[in-house]
């Protein structure tokens, strides 16, 4: 199994810019949750879906960020527009219902 | 508020020591509790814990949890330097949601 892929690994973008995250969870796995982490705050839950279906988004910090499951097998996590403190490592993690989650490789995000 | 708490926060040993870390959690809807192991990437999967008084173990590692007093802890026996990383306690509540704790920081110097 391939694992939970995320794409890019790395971003570099300049303030005000549109970013893109993407994430291919494992196959077969029915959730899929989006995760930020710094040192300031460690690992915070933005959002997660069940089904494709967003469960709980409380975590989004706000109106910027956007994610997205269209199907089962990709989501993507929009900021726009991109600030400074938005720079961190976004991890992209999937499970089976009540199930262990598995961590991607992570994106890390520098808004410049 | 959930919220999870792991201590210490970091922590120095020498290699062959043995070492226990601890996680104390409140959460509204408990559903088990996971520990992770990160170094320079994602987390990566240790132990997962749902009944009490029920040890974990593998290899140096081992886990129990203590759903009555809300805590669980890890420990790992004859440390090696290849331990070292940063090791995250998570609560899983309702629909799957993980509560992370800030983590614990462990160097284990040669």
């Amino acid at each position: 199994d391939a694992g939970v892929i995320q794409s890019p690994r790395h971003e570099v973008t300049e303030m005000g810019q549109e970013v893109t995250l993407r994430c291919k969870p494992i196959s077969g796995h029915n959730s899929l949750f989006w995760y930020r982490q710094t040192m300031m705050r460690g690992l915070e839950l933005l959002i997660y879906f069940n089904n494709n279906v967003p469960i709980d988004d409380s975590g989004m910090p706000e109106d910027r960020f956007s994610a997205k499951m269209p199907n089962a097998s990709f989501s993507t996590l929009k900021i726009q527009p991109s600030e400074p403190r938005d720079s961190a490592v976004y991890f992209c993690a999937s499970s089976l219902t009540q199930g262990t989650q598995y961590f991607g490789p992570g994106t890390r995000l520098l808004v410049l | 508020e959930d919220k999870v708490v792991q201590s210490p926060l970091s922590l120095v040993v020498h290699e062959g020591d043995t070492v226990t870390l601890n996680c104390s959690y409140e959460v509204t809807n408990f559903r088990s509790l996971l520990w992770y192991k990160q170094e320079k990437k994602a987390p990566t999967f240790l132990f997962m814990l749902t009944s009490s008084g029920i040890e974990k173990k593998s290899g140096r590692l081992s886990s129990i949890l203590d759903k009555k007093e809300l805590f669980s802890i890890l420990n790992i026996t004859a440390t090696q330097t290849g331990d070292s990383a940063v090791y995250l306690c998570a609560v899983v509540e309702y629909g799957n949601k993980l509560v992370f704790g800030a983590g614990t920081i462990l160097r284990v110097k040669s």
